[in-house]
C-alpha cells in the first residue's frame, strides 16, 4: 500500500482533458515539492513535472501539474494515443525521512 | 546529456547479496545526489536511496539494514548493494539522478533503462 494514493486508472477519448490526482498528507505533499513521472510499459520512467507545476524542457504545455494542501493534480490536455502510459507522482516524506511515490495510474485514450 | 546504464547480474540465489553498479557519462558524478530505485514486476515504484557524491547517503528505512550505496568518482560510478535477498527483492532496479536538496524538493531526472533481477534457486 502506497503511501501516496492515486487512482489505479483513468480514460479519456483523444482531444479531451484528464487529471490524475495525488493525495498524501502533512508529512509529504503538505509541506513539500511534487514530482510526477511517464512511464510508458516496458520502458523507464520520465520527468514530465517537477516542484509541483515546473515543465522540463522537452515536456509540451500539454501536461501540467498544481498542488493544493496535501493534493496534487497532473492534467493532460489535447489526449494523443501516444500519451497511453502509467503516471507516478513522488514526494519527500518527513516522517519517514524518504522518498514516496503514488501508487500508479494508468491512463487509456480510448 | 547525462545518460545512466546499470549493471550486474540478472540473478541472485535468495539469502545472497545484489549488487549493481550505474555507469554516468556525458557528465560527472562529482555533482547532485545519485539514487537506486526498484519496480517489482507489475508494481509500483520504491526508492531504495541516495548517495551524494561525496558520500553522504540515506537510505530507505524499510531497507535499511540491508542497503549500501557507494560512489567512485574516478569512475564516475556508483554502485548498490542489497544483502539478504529474497523473492521480494525480484524487481526492475532503475539507477536515476537525484536532482534537489536530497529532501524537500527532489526529482528523477534523467533515469537508466533499468535492469531486471530475479532472485530465484
Amino acid at each position: 500500500q502506497s503511501v501516496l494514493t492515486q487512482p489505479p486508472s483513468v480514460s479519456a477519448a483523444p482531444g479531451q482533458k484528464v487529471t490524475i490526482s495525488c493525495s498524501g498528507s502533512s508529512s509529504n505533499i503538505g509541506n513539500n515539492y511534487v514530482s510526477w513521472y511517464q512511464q510508458v510499459p516496458g520502458t523507464a520512467p520520465k520527468l514530465l513535472i517537477y516542484e509541483n507545476n515546473k515543465r522540463p524542457s522537452g515536456i509540451p504545455d500539454r501536461f501540467s501539474g498544481s498542488k493544493s494542501g496535501t493534493s496534487a493534480t497532473l492534467g493532460i490536455t489535447g489526449l494523443q494515443t501516444g500519451d497511453e502510459a502509467d503516471y507516478y507522482c513522488g514526494t519527500w516524506d518527513n516522517s519517514l525521512s524518504a522518498v514516496v511515490f503514488g501508487g500508479g495510474t494508468k491512463l487509456t485514450v480510448l | 546529456q547525462v545518460q545512466l546504464q546499470e549493471s550486474g547480474p540478472g540473478l541472485v540465489k535468495p539469502s545472497e547479496t545484489l549488487s549493481l553498479t550505474c555507469s554516468v557519462s556525458g557528465g560527472s558524478i562529482s555533482t547532485y545526489y545519485w539514487s537506486w530505485i526498484r519496480q517489482p514486476p507489475g508494481k509500483g515504484l520504491e526508492w531504495i536511496g541516495y548517495i551524494y557524491h561525496i558520500g553522504n547517503t540515506n537510505y530507505n528505512p524499510s531497507l535499511k539494514s540491508r542497503v549500501t550505496i557507494s560512489v567512485d568518482t574516478s569512475k564516475n560510478q556508483f554502485s548498490l548493494k542489497l544483502t539478504s535477498v529474497t523473492a521480494a527483492d525480484t524487481a526492475v532496479y532503475y539507477c536515476a539522478r537525484e536532482i534537489g536538496d536530497g529532501s524537500n524538493t527532489n526529482w528523477f531526472e534523467p533515469w537508466g533503462q533499468g535492469t531486471l533481477v530475479t532472485v530465484s534457486s
